[in-house]
Order: C-alpha cells, then structure tokens, then sequence
C-alpha cells in the first residue's frame, strides 16, 4: 500500500539556519504530495502541497518540489525563524484512495534565538 | 468564522468501556474525516463521511463506527476499549469528497484509556 517515509526527528536549529526535512513515497500511480504542520496545541494545517511531477509547491518561505525520478518531496526553507517550531507531517493521496491522506511519522523542529 | 471544533478535549476510559467523540464541521463543509494519531506517529485515517454517507475506511476494527448528522456534524464511536486506542483523535472537515480539497483539522481528543 501508499507510505510516506520522512526523516527522523527531533531537529534542533540555530534562528536564520537553512533547514531540509527529506520526505519520500511509495505508492501506485501518481499520488499528489503535501506538508502539514502542526504548531503546538494547534490542529494540523496545510503548509503546502503539489499535484503532479515537478510541481513546486510553496508558502510562508517554504518549498518543495515533487520529484518523480526519485520518489521525493522534500521540505526546504532558506532561513528558519523561531516561529517554525513545530511537527512538519510530509502526506499523499491518490490512487484509488483520493478521500484519505498518509501521513508519515511527522518530524519535530525546534529553532532557538 | 469558527473552525472545526471537536468535544470533548480530553478523555480518560478503561479498558472494555465504550467512548462517543464529536466533531463540528467548518460551516458549508459537507465532508468529515476522522484520523487516529498515536503518539509518536502521523495520523492514520479512519473514516470519511460526506452528506451523511460512508464514503471511506481505513484498516480499523468493525469496534470503530461514526455517523454524520444532517447538519454535518459527526461522531466517533469506539466500543470494548484496549489500551492501544489511547490516542489523539482528530477531526477534519472539507467542502468535497477528494483529500485534494484543503482538509481543515480540529485541535483533536486526547482519549486516554487505562
């Protein structure tokens, strides 16, 4: 079945760091990719997502591109903030399955002043 | 505009006992979702219902069961309590059937079972 393997946490980083959070998939056909993100005692929220291959998807500084060849989407931002503390969740659907999302195990950012 | 909202917050059963989770819709969102959340892993999806239908299910035991009511509001049952279904319990609500549509998630409830 789909899964969504993303790079184990926590993740501790300096304010204005270059942060990379590596997510990868395995499903049939051609899933459509998304990062969520969970900010402390708040529900899950859409950061950003891509539909098809080579999509970037992008918001709030962050992106990430939907790479086929490799089976990627991996989260970037250039300069983090300490307001992006939070679990980013990497997530697809698609398929015969469009009406859920898999998630992968979420990864715990933490950036200090 | 209010979010969604589920009840209650918190939870604490024991084992064998049976638990009813709510969940509140962003108004003029016609599907529900629900997903289980153990700690340490990402959500795991357990149903969808849209205008009161199922209309999908994840890999739960028949001991999950949910309904939508006419005004889109839904509920989570869970019958005969194990410890491992102490989990967060997460609501999310959209205008459609697809996952495509941006799914909107509640703050969740923490079901504690001892």
């Amino acid at each position: 079945g789909d899964s969504v393997t993303q790079m184990e946490g926590p993740v501790t980083l300096s304010e204005e760091a270059f942060l990379t959070i590596n997510c990868t998939y395995t499903a049939t056909g051609y899933p459509s990719l998304f990062w969520y993100v969970q900010y402390p005692g708040e529900g899950l929220q859409l950061l950003l997502k891509a539909t098809k291959a080579d999509d970037k998807g992008s918001n709030k500084g962050f992106e990430a591109t939907y790479r086929k060849e490799t089976t990627s989407f991996h989260l970037e931002k250039g300069s983090v903030q300490v307001s992006d503390s939070a679990v980013y969740f990497c997530a697809l659907t698609g398929g015969g399955s469009n009406y859920k999302l898999t998630f992968g195990k979420g990864t715990l950012l933490t950036v200090n002043p | 505009d209010a979010g969604v909202t589920q009840s209650p917050t918190h939870l604490i059963k024991t084992r064998g006992q049976q638990v009813t989770l709510r969940c509140s819709p962003i108004s003029g969102h016609k599907s529900v979702s629900w997903y289980q959340q153990v700690l340490g892993q990402g959500p795991q999806f357990i149903f969808q219902y849209y205008e009161k239908e199922e209309r999908g299910r994840g890999n739960f035991p028949d001991r999950f069961s949910a309904r939508q009511f006419p005004n889109y509001s839904s509920e989570l049952n869970v019958n005969a309590l194990l410890l491992g279904d102490s989990a967060l319990y997460l609501c999310a609500s959209s205008s459609g059937t697809s996952a495509l549509d941006t799914q909107y998630f509640g703050p969740g409830t923490r079901l504690t079972v001892l």
